[in-house]
């Protein structure tokens, strides 16, 4: 069945750092990809998306290409905030069960000034 | 427009009881989602509707869990029997269907339950 990887949190960085969350996926389809952000206190919200092989996903200075070659959705930031401090959630999704979300574990991001 | 809302936020209850979560979503949404938070864990999808008809259920956790959506606008999620292992933040969330990955799901604020 489809899964979702992605690494290990917290990740803890200074302001302005660079940041890469790698997230890497099983499908037998070809799914969409997304990124949803948690930040404290919030619900669930889409950051980026990608829906075919290529795409590039971007909102907010984060950025995510959808490589079907080696099955993975990285997510980056040139320059980290402390208002990025949140949890970060790969997840998939394609034509079973309707579209539902398959989601990673989440990465836990501390940015500090 | 004013999001996917839940109801209550917040629900303790004894074990052994039946308790019941509400979802109203974006209004113009037709497909509607169930999922399941557990602490330090990413969401598990429960079921969705298409309008009114449920149209994935087998992920449903056990018998005890059941989900409706009678007219096709809000919907409720039901737990018989709760148990301890029950404690958890369920999501809803809604999205505009059709046959297609790309559309975005709106997701609630949830419904946090603990089970004494």
């Amino acid at each position: 069945g489809n899964s979702v990887t992605q690494m290990e949190g917290p990740v803890t960085l200074s302001e302005e750092a660079f940041l890469t969350i790698n997230c890497t996926y099983t499908a037998t389809g070809y799914p969409s990809l997304f990124w949803y952000v948690q930040y404290p206190g919030e619900g669930l919200q889409l950051l980026l998306k990608a829906t075919k092989a290529d795409d590039k996903g971007s909102n907010k200075g984060f950025e995510a290409t959808y490589r079907k070659e080696t099955t993975s959705f990285h997510l980056e930031k040139g320059s980290v905030q402390v208002s990025d401090s949140a949890v970060y959630f790969c997840a998939l999704s394609d034509s079973n069960s309707g579209y539902a979300l398959n989601f990673g574990k989440g990465t836990s991001l501390l940015v500090t000034p | 427009d004013t999001g996917v809302s839940q109801d209550p936020r917040h629900k303790i209850t004894k074990r052994g009881q039946n308790v019941t979560f509400r979802c109203d979503p974006i209004s113009e949404h037709n497909r509607l989602y169930w999922y399941r938070q557990t602490l330090g864990q990413g969401p598990e999808f429960l079921t969705y509707f298409q309008n009114e008809a449920q149209l994935e259920k087998s992920r449903l956790l056990s018998d005890r869990f059941s989900a409706e959506r009678p007219k096709g606008s809000f919907s409720t999620l039901e737990i018989q029997r709760t148990e301890q292992g029950d404690s958890a933040m369920y999501l809803c969330a809604s999205s505009q269907g059709g046959g297609s990955a790309g559309y975005e799901q709106y997701f609630g604020p949830g419904t946090r339950l603990t089970v004494t």
